[in-house]
């Protein structure tokens, strides 16, 4: 089974630039996070789709980070502008619809922005 | 606000040594608790538990969850090098996964 599947896998970018991030999750995974990690902490939840409606974007910083989820598959997350403060690693995940599943994670893009 | 919290945030040990990692939460619309191993950027799933008192296993590796005083813990026994790793766990409510900072454990040889 192909993994939960993410691209560019390192960016780097200066403030005030944009960036877009890809993920292409495990196929008939309904439930697709993005997440934030910032070096030493753990994952904070940015955003969180089922199939392709939002279900959970109260972290999410709007004035400058924006997702979909064309088609309730892949989806992108975009940062414009890009601050300093944004440098982190992006994690995508995605679950079945299944209750009390876990959920899969791919290799992550690391971004930083100076 | 839904809340979990790791402890302790690093370990250093040996190896051969015996570690356990703490796990305490405070959510609304509990489901489950998932521990994760994290060695370079995707985190990998360990276990997952949603009853109290039952323990899970996987090698050396062991993990209980006591939703009565809202905690979990991972036991590892008989540390290996390659156990050096971030240790996160992670709370599932009504669909969404809510993470703790992470134990950084490092094994040394």
């Amino acid at each position: 089974e192909a993994g939960v599947a993410q691209s560019p896998r390192y960016k780097i970018i200066e403030k005030r630039q944009s960036v877009a991030f890809w993920c292409n999750p495990i196929s008939g995974h309904a439930t697709l996070y993005w997440y934030q990690q910032i070096l030493g902490q753990g994952p904070k939840l940015l955003i969180q789709f089922q199939n392709n409606g939002v279900v959970d974007d109260s972290q999410l910083p709007k004035d400058r980070f924006s997702a979909e989820r064309l088609k309730g598959v892949d989806s992108t997350l975009k940062i414009q502008p890009a601050k300093l403060e944004d440098s982190a690693v992006y994690l995508c995940a995605s679950r079945p619809l299944v209750a009390r599943t876990e959920a899969f994670f791919g290799q992550g893009t690391r971004l930083t922005v100076v | 606000e839904d809340k979990v919290v790791q402890s302790p945030l690093s370990l250093v040990v040996h190896e051969g040594d015996t570690v356990t990692l703490n796990c305490s939460y405070e959510v609304t619309n509990f489901r489950s608790l998932l521990w994760y191993k994290q060695e370079k950027k995707a985190p990998t799933f360990l276990f997952m538990l949603t009853s109290s008192g039952i323990e899970k296993k996987s090698g050396r590796l062991s993990s209980i969850l006591d939703k009565k005083e809202l905690f979990s813990i991972l036991n590892i026994t008989a540390t290996q090098t390659g156990d050096s790793a971030v240790y996160l766990c992670a709370v599932g409510t009504l669909g969404r996964l809510y993470f703790g900072r992470g134990t950084q454990l490092t094994v040394w040889p």
